[in-house]
């Protein structure tokens, strides 16, 4: 069993201020992990992932997240937010082989001018 | 990244009629399709994984008879809301990955309203 819990389902940021968005995870066996984003009646696009290897996973339009075993967390990170990145981030968990993947129940960021 | 084309991006029907959605891989082969419904600031449920093929997998409290999904071929899946009601409103997304990957990628998504 997995299930994905997104702390806060909205989030504001100045433009230029670092972007947190907060996801923790549980599953049963080693988790790959998602991050997607969804633009308005959009579907999802992918931002990054972490499958094996190296913690610190980079992604596109500069977001980052680190995968945490210890505190099975997954973090997405930006240092400076830009007006474009306003938009719903979800968080996702699967196995290996991208099979049952649950989706996090989405954080919604506002970039405010 | 690969692309995944899904139509019609929005769709008008009555009740009681029946609508079909397509998912088209491409510029890959894929496999596998996953149909998804997002209800207004919920997430993604799955509804059901297909593979090329074989009979769509439904998840527990979707009902396959009003949601036919067919994956006939390795580019195209397609999603048929039958005897459609109101309820059934909502953003309908499919997604789709080939045998390698260990992501799928998703089509724009349909927005179904019945009226």
């Amino acid at each position: 069993a997995q299930s994905v819990t997104q702390l806060g389902s909205h989030v504001s940021v100045s433009e230029g201020a670092l972007v947190l968005l907060r996801c923790n995870y549980s599953s049963s066996v080693p988790p790959y992990l998602f991050w997607y984003v969804q633009y308005p009646n959009q579907g999802l696009q992918l931002l990054l992932k972490y499958t094996t290897g190296a913690t610190l996973v980079k992604g596109i339009n500069g977001f980052e997240a680190e995968f945490k075993k210890s505190e099975t967390s997954f973090h997405l990170t930006k240092p400076s937010a830009h007006m474009s990145d306003a938009a719903e981030y979800f968080c996702a968990v699967g196995t290996g082989g991208y099979q049952k993947v649950t989706f996090g129940i989405g954080t919604k960021l506002q970039v405010i001018p | 990244g690969a692309v995944v084309s899904q139509h019609p991006s929005r769709v008008i029907c009555k009740s009681g009629t029946s609508v079909k959605i397509e998912c088209r891989s491409l510029d890959f082969q894929a496999t596998t399709m996953f149909w998804y419904r997002q209800f207004p600031k919920q997430s993604l449920m799955l509804m059901a994984t297909s593979n090329e093929g074989s009979k769509a997998t439904y998840e527990q409290g979707v009902e396959k008879d009003k949601f036919l999904i067919n994956h006939a071929s390795l580019t195209l899946s397609t999603l048929t809301v039958t005897s459609a009601h109101p309820e059934d409103s909502s953003f309908y997304i499919c997604s789709a990955k080939d045998r390698r990957n260990t992501e799928a990628f998703f089509g724009q998504g349909t927005r179904l309203t019945v009226v």
